[in-house]
């Protein structure tokens, strides 16, 4: 069945540096990607998505393009804050709107 | 608009017991869900619903049931609790149950099953 495989965690970063989780799906058919943010003690947001190949997601300077040839949707940031510190999930949309996710990658930015 | 909410935030509760963890939200959106959150294992979906008087099962159905009486409001029992129930559950909708559609999600309630 399909999958979604993300980075381990936790990932430590000093503030302004370069963001890079990555993300691997396996899917028979066409899906669309998410990246989902979860910060403590909330429940998920959705960051960005692209629906189809070559499709380049974007949003508070994340970033996220839909590759169909590596299956990857890897989530890239230029410059981390503090405030960015969350736990960051990659999911994928089956049909009927059904999330597969993959299992979080917690981010800690320190100043 | 409060979107989506759940209630209770926290419950205990003893293996044996049953349940009814709240759902509802005003955007008068068709698809709903439950999802439990495990450490290490992401989210997975436990049932759904496309519209009112429509549920169906997700990735891991057992030991829980839900029914879809209105569209805004989606519970989810728990039969007869045991402490592999132990979990955040979260509850989400959107507009449409396609594939490039937005869920929100409410923010989640935190069971422990002793």
């Amino acid at each position: 069945g399909d999958s979604v495989t993300q980075m381990e965690g936790p990932v430590t970063l000093s503030e302004e540096a370069f963001l890079t989780i990555n993300c691997t799906y396996t899917a028979t058919g066409y899906p669309s990607l998410f990246w989902y943010v979860q910060y403590p003690g909330e429940g998920l947001q959705l960051l960005l998505k692209a629906t189809k190949a070559d499709d380049k997601g974007s949003n508070k300077g994340f970033e996220a393009t839909y590759r169909k040839e590596t299956t990857s949707f890897h989530l890239e940031k230029g410059s981390v804050q503090v405030s960015d510190s969350a736990v960051y999930f990659c999911a994928l949309s089956e049909i009927r709107g059904k999330l597969i996710f993959g299992q979080g990658t917690t981010l800690q930015v320190k100043p | 608009n409060a979107g989506v909410t759940q209630t209770p935030k926290f419950q205990v509760l003893k293996t044996g017991q049953s349940m009814t963890l709240q759902c509802a939200q005003d955007m008068n959106h068709e698809y709903m869900s439950w999802y439990r959150q495990d450490p290490g294992m992401g989210l997975r979906l436990i049932h759904y619903s496309v519209g009112a008087g429509i549920t169906d099962q997700g990735e891991v159905p057992n030991g829980y049931n839900v029914s879809r009486s209105t569209t805004e409001d989606f519970p989810l029992r728990l039969l007869s609790a045991a402490p592999s129930q132990t979990s955040v559950y979260f509850c989400a909708s959107s507009s449409h149950p396609g594939l490039a559609y937005e869920q929100y999600f409410g923010p989640g309630t935190r069971l422990t099953v002793t």
